[in-house]
C-alpha cells in the first residue's frame, strides 16, 4: 500500500497570505496525484488532477506541483472561504490511499 | 449537472449489516466508475472500494475485504455498497464518488454524493 504523508498537520495564515502544503509518496506514483478541499458539513470537492491539472471552475489562486514521490499545493492570496482541510489522493495503485489531510484556518 | 444521491442516514446494532445507495444522473452511469469512501467522525477520508459500472468489477480495501461488497444496477443507475457484521468503528460518514474514468488508474473522484451517516451503536 502507498501511503501518503501531508504536511503541515495544521496551518493558521492570514488572509492573502500564500500556503503551502506538501504531500510525500512512500514509493513513486508518477504524477497520479490529486487534490480535495473540503470544508465544514460539506464532501470533498476535486481541486487539482494529475497533480498540476486544474480544474474548470476551481479558482486560479490554487496549484499544485511536482511527480514521482514530492507533490505539493500552493493557494496564492488565501481568502477566507479557502478555510478547509486539504487531502492528497493517488491512484497510481490500489489500494487508493488519501493523505491525512490540512487543516488551513484564517486567522 | 451530475449528481450522485445517496440514501439517508442509517442506525444499525453491532453485527447487523446496512445497504448504501447512490443514484447517479446526469451522466452515461455505465462509463465510469464508483468509489466508496468513508470518513470517522473528525477524522480523515478512507477509501472502502471501488465498482465498475462498466463490468461489476471490484476492488476493496483489505481493512473491510470480507465485509463489503460493492454492486450496481444499470438499469435505475444506482451503486450499492453493503458493510456487514457492522462494529462501533464502522460509525462514519459514507460517500460515493465518481472515478473520471470506467476503470481505476489514475483516477481522481469528480463528483461526490452528499454522504450517508452509518452510526453503529448498541
Amino acid at each position: 500500500e502507498i501511503v501518503l504523508t501531508q504536511s503541515p498537520d495544521f496551518q493558521s495564515v492570514t488572509a492573502k497570505e500564500k500556503v503551502t502544503i506538501t504531500c510525500r509518496a512512500s514509493q513513486s506514483i508518477r504524477n497520479n496525484l490529486h487534490w480535495y478541499q473540503q470544508k465544514p458539513d460539506q464532501s470533498p470537492k476535486l481541486l487539482i488532477r494529475y497533480a498540476s491539472q486544474s480544474i474548470s471552475g476551481v479558482p486560479s489562486r490554487f496549484s499544485g506541483s511536482g511527480s514521482g514521490t514530492n507533490f505539493t499545493l500552493t493557494i496564492n492570496s488565501l481568502e477566507a472561504e479557502d478555510a478547509a482541510s486539504y487531502y492528497c489522493h493517488q491512484s497510481s495503485s490500489l489500494p487508493f490511499t488519501f493523505g491525512p489531510g490540512t487543516k488551513v484556518d484564517i486567522k | 449537472q451530475v449528481q450522485l444521491v445517496q440514501s439517508g442516514a442509517e442506525v444499525k446494532k453491532p453485527g447487523a449489516s446496512v445497504k448504501v445507495s447512490c443514484k447517479a444522473s446526469g451522466y452515461s452511469f455505465t462509463s465510469y466508475g464508483i468509489s466508496w469512501v468513508r470518513q470517522a467522525p473528525g477524522q480523515g477520508l478512507e477509501w472502502m472500494g471501488w465498482v465498475s459500472a462498466y463490468n461489476g468489477n471490484t476492488n476493496y480495501a483489505q481493512k473491510v475485504q470480507g465485509r463489503v461488497t460493492m454492486t450496481t444496477d444499470t438499469s435505475t443507475s444506482t451503486a450499492y455498497m453493503e458493510l456487514r457484521s457492522l462494529r462501533s468503528d464502522d460509525t462514519a460518514l459514507y460517500y460515493c464518488a465518481r472515478h473520471d474514468t470506467t476503470s481505476w488508474w489514475g483516477a481522481f473522484l469528480d463528483y461526490w454524493g452528499q454522504g450517508t451517516l452509518v452510526t453503529v451503536s448498541s
